[in-house]
């Protein structure tokens, strides 16, 4: 049973289109992030939520925007692609303690190539 | 500067040597996380430590909170410990910061 899945695997797309990235976690956890991971493998978050609250906004473009529906799914919908988007997006969720926190789980990352 | 720097970037072994990989952080934290990425992409954690020691297997995670300074060690390295370790910090409860990562490979 995969305990943080994301959706698609793949996505090669146009530059200008709008596309969606859709992460899930049956772990319960309360805490749920998106990673950019760059050419040259850096990674740095992007946003977290808290029970469906935005938690963490790091100075991403408005055209990312994340949607947590409930506290088991976190998606990411970025409008008018860029072809500086192109990255691996990892989901993570981790139980949030308000104190050290617990280690975090990955999704398996999402490729993204725009064109 | 990154906040969180890791040496060395690259690191070649022969099965069997004993790896060590470090980390020094630059920002007050509250736990310190070592991940390991393989080839196929995945990432998976390793530890998450915030004092002292922790040992799972061949691996040992090692953190000075004064020093800001921590290590992680391979013993008895194998092929399939080939990866990207990375070290990520964990600052204000919530949010990783991340280091560039160091690449490992273990030839036979």
């Amino acid at each position: 049973d995969t305990a943080v899945s994301q959706t698609p695997k793949y996505l090669v797309t146009q530059m200008g289109n709008d596309k969606s990235i859709k992460c899930e976690q049956n772990l319960g956890h309360d805490t749920m992030y998106w990673y950019k991971q760059d050419s040259k493998k850096f990674l740095k978050i992007m946003f977290s939520y808290n029970n469906k609250e935005l938690i963490i906004n790091e100075t991403v473009p408005n055209r990312f925007s994340p949607k947590s529906p409930d506290k088991a799914h976190l998606n990411l919908h970025i409008n008018s692609l860029e072809l500086g988007d192109s990255a691996v997006y990892f989901c993570a969720s981790s139980q949030y303690t308000g104190t050290s926190g617990y280690e975090q789980y990955f999704g398996p990352g999402t490729r993204l190539t725009v064109t | 500067k990154n906040e969180v720097e890791q040496s060395p970037q690259n690191l070649t072994a022969q099965e069997g040597e004993f790896i060590t990989i470090n980390c020094s952080y630059s920002v007050g934290i509250s736990a310190l996380h070592w991940l390991q990425q393989h080839p196929g992409g995945g990432i998976v954690s390793l530890f998450m430590l915030s004092s002292g020691k922790k040992k799972h297997g061949r691996l040992i995670a090692t953190i000075n909170i004064q020093e800001k300074h921590s290590s992680l060690h391979i013993t008895a390295s194998h092929p399939r410990d080939s990866a990207v370790y990375i070290c990520a910090v964990l600052y204000n409860t919530d949010k990783l910061i991340f280091g560039t990562g160091t690449r490992l490979q273990v030839f036979p």
